[in-house]
């Protein structure tokens, strides 16, 4: 079975700093990895995704991410977080026709 | 190009009633899903349509339901509403069939609760 796991369930940031979202998957098959972002009362905008190729992915708002296919991992960043960037995050992952599983989000507090 | 669009935003049920949930596809796309989001935890997979069929279906009992219509809208009926099934109900909408690369943009959400 598929699975998403985030393990920080709060990540803090000063902004202007860097900034990591960590996500782990398990996925039987060639993964296909998703970042996407939910603000407060809305539904979630896709960010990014990795199908094959470039092991570094770039997406919307400066954010990017990182495929390592040996520590299943698909960790996403951003060289300089804005406070406007707060907000929950998830990742999610499908394999081939599999519906998508999320992980259970991470909120991120960038703070001025 | 209009986006994903749920109606109603927000709904009261008492528990052992039904639902009818509402979404509009964004347009040319002919899969929709339907997701479940309680409270503090990641959308739940229910169900998926692609033209107008039943394409794959998640831990959810047959109360859930489900159509497709040809102008790949899409409703999500829930019947016997119970305590545990208040929640926001997301419909996404993407191209292809199945899960797949490609992307699902969502709508804002219906937050239903029941009491």
């Amino acid at each position: 079975a598929q699975s998403v796991a985030q393990p920080e369930d709060q990540v803090n940031v000063a902004e202007g700093n860097p900034l990591t979202v960590k996500c782990t998957y398990s996925v039987s098959g060639n993964p296909y990895l998703f970042w996407y972002v939910q603000y407060p009362n809305r539904g979630l905008q896709f960010l990014l995704k990795y199908i094959t190729g470039d092991n570094l992915v770039k997406g919307s708002y400066g954010f990017e991410a990182e495929f390592n296919k040996s520590q299943t991992s698909f960790h996403l960043k951003k060289p300089s977080a804005l406070v406007s960037d707060s907000a929950l995050y998830f990742c999610a992952v499908n394999s081939g026709n599999t519906p998508l599983v999320f992980g259970k989000g991470t909120r991120l507090s960038v703070i001025a | 190009e209009t986006g994903v669009t749920q109606s109603p935003t927000h709904l009261i049920k008492t528990r052992g009633q039904q639902v009818t949930l509402r979404c509009s596809s964004q347009s040319g796309h002919n899969t929709v899903s339907w997701y479940q989001q309680a409270l503090g935890q990641g959308p739940q997979f229910i169900f998926q349509y692609y033209r107008e069929e039943e394409n794959g279906r998640g831990n959810f009992p047959p109360r859930f339901s489900g159509l497709q219509f040809p102008n790949y809208s899409s409703e999500l009926n829930v019947n016997a509403l119970e305590l545990d099934d208040s929640a926001l109900y997301l419909c996404a909408s993407s191209l292809g069939r199945g899960g797949g690369a490609y992307e699902q943009y969502f709508g804002p959400g219906t937050r239903l609760t029941v009491t």
